[in-house]
């Protein structure tokens, strides 16, 4: 089982950024999003699928469609620019497991 | 607030035993509220869930990683460990330790994670 998501998107300033991670659990189970900068620790974005965690500015948004959730970036800015990851869990919820990672570029 | 800090040896031979221990700061290991993980990031790469232990003391560990790993809860230090066996130069990577939320599943808390390095 694995989480599959797009090695790269690239969007310019005020534009939106979608990035999409594709499962075949994820219809059964939640989705969680994380933003890490070159040399740090990932931080927290979301949470099961679309809750955004204190702190985290709206402009950051999710979704589910059965087996792909999206996580959405609206009026990116150049502060956004990092690797993001999606975690999920597989269909028993008993193993953790994390996508490959999608760095988003803002040109 | 919780604070979270790995420590370790950084540089371990091959077929030796890595371990890591994660101090946690700012609220109680007992707690009900938190699991606790290890990840990792080999150098360039994306992240890798190592496994975790619950308040309780269930553990759960990556299939691909079950026969080579250990975690465990020192209650008395605040601290939970990991130990990793038989460890091969594809174990080089960043180590995370990590304060996973009870009731969300969520990774709340990170360590700064530690660089450990697999070289004779």
């Amino acid at each position: 089982y694995e989480l599959t998501q797009p090695p790269s998107v690239s969007v310019s300033p005020g534009q939106t950024a979608r990035i999409t991670c594709s499962g075949d659990a994820l219809p059964k189970q939640y989705a969680y999003w994380y933003q890490q900068k070159p040399g740090q620790a990932p931080v927290l974005v979301l949470y099961q699928d679309s809750e955004r965690p204190s702190g985290i500015p709206e402009r950051f948004s999710g979704s589910n469609s059965g087996t792909t959730v999206t996580l959405t970036i609206s009026g990116v800015q150049a502060e956004d620019e990092a690797d993001y990851y999606c975690q999920s869990a597989d269909i028993s919820g008993t193993y953790v497991l994390f996508g490959g990672g999608t760095k988003l570029t803002v040109l | 607030q919780l604070q979270l800090q790995e420590s370790g040896p950084g540089l371990v031979k091959p077929s030796e035993t890595l371990s890591l221990t994660c101090t946690v700061s700012g609220g109680s290991i007992s707690s009900s509220s938190y699991s606790w993980g290890w990840i990792r990031q080999p150098p360039g790469k994306g992240l890798e869930w190592v496994g975790s232990i619950s308040y309780a003391g269930s553990t759960y560990y990556n299939p691909s990683l079950k026969s080579r790993v250990t975690i465990s809860v020192d209650t008395s230090k605040n601290q939970f460990s990991l130990k990793l066996s038989s460890v091969t130069a594809a174990d080089t990577a960043v180590y995370y330790c990590a304060g996973i939320a009870a009731a969300e599943s969520s990774i709340d808390y990170w360590g700064q994670g530690t660089l450990l390095t697999v070289s004779s």
